[in-house]
């Protein structure tokens, strides 16, 4: 099993180019995130989705949009890039079992520079 | 809501040392609580876990045990080893989905 797998790992941008960042898992779960990570700043939930056709806001939404494809993609939309959304983004995957809060699995990361 | 407090960073220690990383949360219910560990470069992985009071978690030699009375997790290691360098998240899950709360991280770097 690949895990969560996540493309590109490295992209630069331009201010107001747009770009999709790809995140896809091979464990079946149901539940899927996207984060940033900024320095000091820990890791800050961006979107979720809970189930294939179901997405939420999290913390910092704002400049985003997200897309459950279907139960095993999950992709972060940047429309128009600002230099504040230079940062490093992972896709993180869970499945909960009964009562049990279970683990997240993360991608290895997309670090993005706006410039 | 809930919460993640965790001790600032970083922290510095030579090998062979005994480690503490203090970890306190708030949380109505009974969260789960976990420690994950990032490696420089990589993305995180779950390091141990709690599901309820008094358990311990336990993996590569880290500990942590679930205290409801002192709301804690504070993660510890007998004998620190240069690997072991990393930022370290205390993290806990409990509400009605599977969110998961992360403090800010500890930078742990150990010296040889």
């Amino acid at each position: 099993n690949a895990g969560v797998t996540q493309t590109p790992k490295f992209q630069v941008l331009k201010t107001g180019q747009s770009m999709t960042l790809q995140c896809a898992q091979d464990m079946n779960h149901n539940s899927m995130y996207w984060y940033r990570q900024d320095p000091g700043m820990g890791l800050r939930l961006i979107y979720y989705s809970a189930s294939e056709g179901t997405t939420d806001k999290g913390e910092v939404p704002n400049g985003y949009n997200v897309s459950r494809l279907n139960k095993r993609e999950f992709s972060l939309r940047l429309e128009s890039a600002a230099p504040s959304q230079t940062s490093v983004y992972f896709c993180a995957s869970s499945e909960r079992q009964g009562k049990s809060y279970n683990e997240q699995f993360f991608g290895p990361g997309t670090r993005l520079t706006v410039l | 809501g809930n919460s993640v407090t965790q001790m600032e960073g970083p922290v510095t220690l030579s090998e062979e040392a005994f480690l503490t990383i203090n970890c306190t949360y708030t949380a109505t219910g009974y969260p789960s609580l976990f420690w994950y560990v990032q490696y420089p470069g990589e993305g995180l992985q779950l390091l141990l876990k709690a599901t309820k009071a008094d358990d311990k978690g336990s993996n590569k030699g880290f500990e942590a045990t679930y205290r409801k009375e002192t709301t804690s997790f504070h993660l510890e290691k007998g004998s620190v080893q240069v690997s072991d360098s990393a930022v370290y998240f205390c993290a806990l899950s409990g509400g009605r989905d599977d969110k998961i709360i992360f403090g800010k991280g500890t930078r742990l770097h150990i010296l040889p």
